[in-house]
């Protein structure tokens, strides 16, 4: 089986702290993407990796880096939180011709 | 824009009745079409999956139908049961940008018993 591990379940920081989202896949896969979920607005693309050192803005890359040292894992930066980046935020990576495969999730509150 | 556009928003289906979610796109260059089912506080997990030389794919209680023409496709839960109570996802991806995919903005499923 697939497995995308997301660091932590839930996350709670304050205004202005830099805030690290680890994710871990263990298939080898070359692309691997962070999503933020909110009510009503589905899945939003923030940015994604096709390759070590690689990456790609998403739809709402703003507020946000991120960092592909190693295949395997790619972290999700919030330079300075702030409220309105409290959300679910998914991990996922996808291989060759197969879906993407998600992590649990990481439920971060900003206050 | 939204690539995906995904519908209803919300769904109420008495057990034993078929739930139906619809999702249209546009970009013809999207060669994959997975649905994703979703329970509270997990991830989405991958359900069932159709390319678009295909018009239909079965599997167990979940269909998905395929109209390229229309640039449409649904999913079709047979038999409808309480722990089919979910949020589902449909999307699309585009292999040749980086396997790139996009979501619709989610149906949320409750089977009444």
């Amino acid at each position: 089986d697939v497995k995308v591990t997301q660091s932590s379940r839930y996350l709670v920081k304050r205004t202005g702290e830099k805030v690290f989202l680890e994710c871990v896949q263990d298939m080898d896969h070359e692309n691997m993407f962070w999503y933020r979920q909110d009510p009503g607005l589905g899945l939003r693309l923030i940015y994604f990796s096709y390759d070590v050192k690689m990456k790609e803005k998403g739809d709402i890359p703003e507020g946000y880096s991120v960092s592909r040292e190693k295949k395997e894992r790619f972290s999700l930066i919030l330079e300075s939180a702030s409220t309105n980046q409290t959300s679910m935020y998914l991990c996922a990576s996808s291989g060759g011709p197969r879906s993407a495969f998600f992590g649990q999730g990481t439920r971060l509150t900003v206050v | 824009q939204q690539q995906v556009k995904q519908s209803p928003q919300s769904l109420i289906v008495q057990k034993g009745g078929i739930s139906i979610i619809n999702c249209a796109y546009e970009n013809t260059a999207f060669d994959y079409f997975p649905w994703y089912q979703q329970f509270p506080g997990k991830g989405p997990a991958l359900l069932i999956a159709i390319r678009p030389d295909v018009s239909e794919k079965k599997e167990g209680r979940f269909t998905i139908s395929f109209n390229k023409s229309a640039k449409q496709f649904s999913l079709h839960i047979m038999d409808s049961q309480p722990g089919d109570s979910a949020t589902y996802f449909c999307a699309a991806r585009v292999r040749s940008n980086f396997n790139k995919f996009y979501f619709g903005s989610g149906t949320k499923l409750n089977v009444k018993p």
